[in-house]
């Protein structure tokens, strides 16, 4: 079975700043996506970034990138710029790609403060 | 709708009551998900639905929890006789079929607590 891994409950950054928050998982699936969520206190889950496992490029969008590591079964995310809005619970999550019929594997998660 | 809707936002119950909540998918969204996500940790999976079948239904805690998705729209989960330990926010999310759209899209989630 797979399990996603997040180490750090909680991490800090002054507003403008850069912030890298860590995931590892394990799978025995060569072929899977890996996602970065937010959540923030209003519960709603919202996609930050997708990574499939076949492209070695790194995803990227806007302030928001990931350094995907699939030897090391590493994928972090990280935020440039940190803002306000930013603060939240951020979740990595696994989903095998077979099918499509998987549901998502989470971790449990990292709480982000932004220092103003 | 324009995204996945859940009712009631919150639910109080108590120990014993058997209670109900209400997820409504994005139009044409096949698959349909619903996950448990206890205080302080990530959501974990409860079942799957592609359409009106339900194909996956493995995460489900015991006997006292059941799903529906008669039409292949709108889902109802069910939880009988409610214990403590089923205190939890529990979340929908649904998406396209297929690999080709994978991302999953969550409603705000139902807060049920039981006292």
């Amino acid at each position: 079975a797979q399990t996603v891994t997040q180490s750090q409950p909680e991490m800090s950054v002054q507003e403008a700043e850069t912030v890298t928050l860590s995931c590892t998982y394990d799978t025995s699936e060569s072929d899977y996506y890996l996602f970065w969520y937010k959540q923030p206190p209003s519960r709603q889950m919202i996609l930050v970034i997708r990574q499939e496992a076949y492209k070695q490029q790194n995803a990227t969008e806007n302030r928001f990138s990931v350094n995907f590591q699939k030897a090391a079964k590493s994928f972090s995310l990280k935020i440039s710029d940190s803002q306000l809005g930013d603060a939240a619970m951020y979740f990595c999550a696994y989903k095998a790609r077979r099918g499509g019929a998987d549901g998502l594997t989470f971790g449990k998660g990292t709480h982000l403060i932004i220092q103003p | 709708g324009a995204g996945v809707s859940q009712s009631p936002r919150y639910k109080v119950a108590k120990r014993g009551q058997d209670v109900a909540l209400r997820c409504d998918p994005i139009s044409g969204h096949v698959s349909l998900f619903w996950y448990q996500q206890a205080l302080g940790q990530g959501p974990e999976f409860l079942t799957y639905f592609q359409n009106e079948a339900q194909l996956d239904k493995s995460g489900l805690p015991s006997d006292r929890f059941f799903a529906e998705r008669p039409e292949g729209s709108v889902s109802t989960l069910k939880i009988q006789r409610t214990q403590q330990e089923d205190s939890a926010v529990y979340l929908c999310a649904s998406s396209l079929a297929g690999t080709a759209s994978p991302e999953a899209f969550f409603g705000q989630g139902t807060r049920l607590t039981v006292v």
